[in-house]
């Protein structure tokens, strides 16, 4: 059990459809996190949610559209991929206000763009 | 954002050996050193880390050394295992929120 859960596991969708990724962290963090791992850049950073509010985005293109309805909760709604979206989405939550603080990592969403 | 620069990119070591992986920064105001392993097919873990008031932390056989002058950081993991093969992270801190981090380093650990 890692305290972050991610649904679905893998996910194989094609160029023209919408789907969303799922989150939910148990820990009572205030922050909330998407990471992208691919075979070229193995941890980037997409979103940050700081207490509900985004407070990053790392020029993620607009076809990744996240949510974050409150601080346990973090959605990656995704529409129009392309092939080179295919990687592994990692979702991460901490606990802000006590300086930097570990980030703790669910399972990941295996996504193939078709 | 902060970069940081991580070597080797692949490191392959007989068991029982030692392995280093080093890690440079050019932000000197970073005072957040955390490493993260990631097994084959599983979630990154944090597995150690070290705050800038601090030069070495050591938890059984791993540690991390820091060199706030030479800006740099590094990981030791000492009598390596079979278990021990796993993709090594380091990271830093970008700005308030999240982490950045450097691009892995694979360790084989040979039998």
């Amino acid at each position: 059990e890692t305290g972050v859960t991610q649904t679905p596991r893998h996910l194989v969708m094609g160029m023209t459809n919408k789907k969303s990724l799922k989150c939910e962290q148990h820990l009572g963090h205030n922050a909330m996190y998407w990471y992208k791992q691919s075979a070229k850049k193995p941890l980037e950073l997409m979103f940050v949610y700081n207490f509900k509010e985004q407070t990053e985005n790392n020029s993620v293109p607009s076809r990744f559209s996240p949510e974050c309805p409150n601080s346990s909760h973090l959605f990656l709604h995704l529409h129009t991929l392309q092939p080179e979206d295919s990687a592994l989405y990692l979702c991460a939550s901490s606990h802000l206000g006590q300086g930097n603080s570990p980030l703790h990592f669910g399972n990941g969403t295996r996504l193939t763009v078709t | 954002g902060e970069n940081v620069e991580q070597h080797p990119s692949t490191l392959s070591v007989q068991e029982g050996d030692s392995a280093v992986i080093k890690c440079t920064y050019s932000d000197s105001a970073s005072n957040y050193f955390p490493w993260y392993k990631q097994e084959l097919g599983k979630r990154p873990q944090l597995i150690i880390d070290i705050r800038s008031n601090v030069g070495e932390k050591k938890d059984q056989r791993i540690a991390v050394t820091l060199n706030k002058t030479a800006k740099h950081f590094s990981l030791h993991i000492t009598e390596t295992q079979p278990e021990d093969s796993a993709v090594y992270f380091c990271a830093l801190p970008l700005g308030a929120d999240g982490l950045t981090f450097g691009k892995g380093t694979h360790l084989i650990i040979q039998p």
